[in-house]
């Protein structure tokens, strides 16, 4: 089945700092790469949908400055915490797909904003 | 939005009990997934099921799209099915997928 890498898994930073988290798809070409996040005991919501090459599309209350999305190629999208709070910490999740296909989800990241 | 709600919210069981978990969106959808989430936060794919029914080892999934429901079923639940059980719709043209609000499951021996 097709596997989807996040990088790091675990993150803690000062606030103030910035950190990237990346996610690939290791053994497909994803048109399209999706960034979530997950509150303690909360449900997945999406943050943002990003297509190779174009900008992403933020969903309604995401600070698109602050959560900056890089889709540089079919198998890897970045997502940039700018100037990290502590109400930043939250676990991130990213999926990939091809058009058509099912979303494939990646492990997670567990951002600590100290 | 689409409103995809899944019940029962909170589930124990004792191990080698069977069980049955509902997922219900509001809107046509055009395929539905099936995840558990460990301990540790990862997403696992269960069923890829927009309609039918599968079946993998001691789970199984039913969708009927025109109800706008979907069923998991767990049977001889071991204390590793413990975890949170999600849905996740994609609606509208646009791979946008919408995760339910989540069952909680814990299986004791």
């Amino acid at each position: 089945g097709a596997v989807v890498s996040q990088h790091p898994s675990w993150v803690i930073c000062k606030s103030g700092t910035s950190v990237k988290i990346e996610c690939r798809s290791l053994d497909f070409q994803a048109t399209t790469m999706f960034w979530y996040r997950q509150f303690p005991k909360q449900s997945l919501m999406l943050m943002a949908t990003s297509n190779e090459g174009s900008k992403a599309t933020y969903e309604q209350g995401v600070e698109k400055d602050k959560f900056l999305i890089n889709h540089a190629s079919l198998t890897l999208s970045t997502l940039t915490v700018t100037s990290a709070h502590p109400e930043d910490s939250s676990f991130y999740i990213c999926s990939a797909s091809r058009e058509g296909y099912e979303q494939y989800f990646g492990p997670g990241t567990r951002l600590t904003v100290t | 939005g689409i409103q995809v709600e899944q019940s029962p919210p909170d589930l124990i069981l004792q191990e080698g009990a069977n069980s049955t978990l509902r997922c219900n969106f509001s809107d046509s959808v055009n395929n539905l997934q099936w995840f558990h989430q460990n301990p540790w936060g990862q997403l696992i794919n269960l069923f890829y099921i927009p309609s039918g029914t599968k079946q993998n080892g001691r789970l199984s999934a039913t969708t009927v799209a025109t109800e706008r429901y979907s069923l998991l079923y767990i049977s001889s639940s071991q204390t590793t099915d413990s975890g949170v059980y999600f849905c996740a719709t994609d609606w509208g043209g646009y791979q946008k997928v919408t995760f339910g609000t989540g069952t909680k499951l814990q299986v004791i021996p």
